[in-house]
């Protein structure tokens, strides 16, 4: 089957640097995403990686090493904004391609 | 505005009952994917369609079932209703039926409260 791990809560302070972990089991491994969702709101899609290596888009960063089944998120130059659940997803096959969910960590932001 | 249009926002029903949720995908996507998020809980794949065809399933209960049509919309049913059955429900689509690169749109999802 498909499965994910990532920390439940994460604190960081407004201006600093937070990273937030991801390991994955599945089965035809296709890619690793990373999804945004502030409370009471639609996910919103944040990164993608389907080979091993960094991928920077403006403060955010994903990392991906497919040996090790792992990935993070790096976030920079934190703001309160920035304060959301993240959330982690494999894309596997298994009965057909699906991306599945990691529960989420929730950031917090503090000035 | 994502482009992903759900409804309704809000549903309140009873136990023992069905409802219908609605999903018009972003246009010129063709696939359709539906999730549950319970409270404070991840978002669990119940299914996905492709251009009108089933490509996968999740772990999507029995009484709950779903179907893309022609112009691309999608409906999901749900029908004895329980009160674990009350979460929010989000359908997402993409372009393709990968969805990899450019991840998947997500509408603002239906609040489902069972009484």
């Amino acid at each position: 089957g498909q499965s994910l791990e990532q920390p439940s809560e994460v604190t960081a302070v407004e201006g600093a640097i937070v990273q937030i972990n991801c390991t994955y089991q599945t089965s035809g491994f296709y890619g690793l995403s990373w999804y945004q969702q502030h409370d009471g709101g639609a996910p919103t899609f944040l990164s993608y990686n389907a080979l091993d290596g960094l991928e920077e888009t403006g403060r955010f960063s994903s990392f991906l090493s497919r040996s090790d089944s792992y990935g993070y998120l790096l976030l920079q130059e934190l703001q309160m904004k920035d304060s959301a659940s993240y959330f982690c997803a494999v894309r596997g096959h298994t009965g057909g391609f699906k991306t599945i969910f990691g529960a989420g960590t929730r950031l917090f932001v503090k000035a | 505005d994502s482009g992903v249009t759900q409804t309704p926002k809000h549903l309140i029903t009873a136990t023992g009952q069905r409802v219908t949720l609605r999903c018009s995908p972003r246009s010129g996507d063709l696939s359709v994917y539906w999730y549950q998020q319970s409270l404070d809980q991840g978002l669990q794949f119940l299914i996905q369609y492709y251009n009108g065809e089933e490509r996968a399933k999740g772990n999507i209960l029995e009484r709950f079932s779903a179907q893309q049509f022609p112009d691309l919309h999608s409906e999901l049913n749900l029908s004895s209703l329980e009160l674990g059955d009350s979460a929010l429900y989000f359908c997402a689509s993409s372009v393709d039926d990968r969805g990899a690169s450019h991840g998947y749109t997500f509408g603002s999802g239906t609040r489902l409260t069972v009484v």
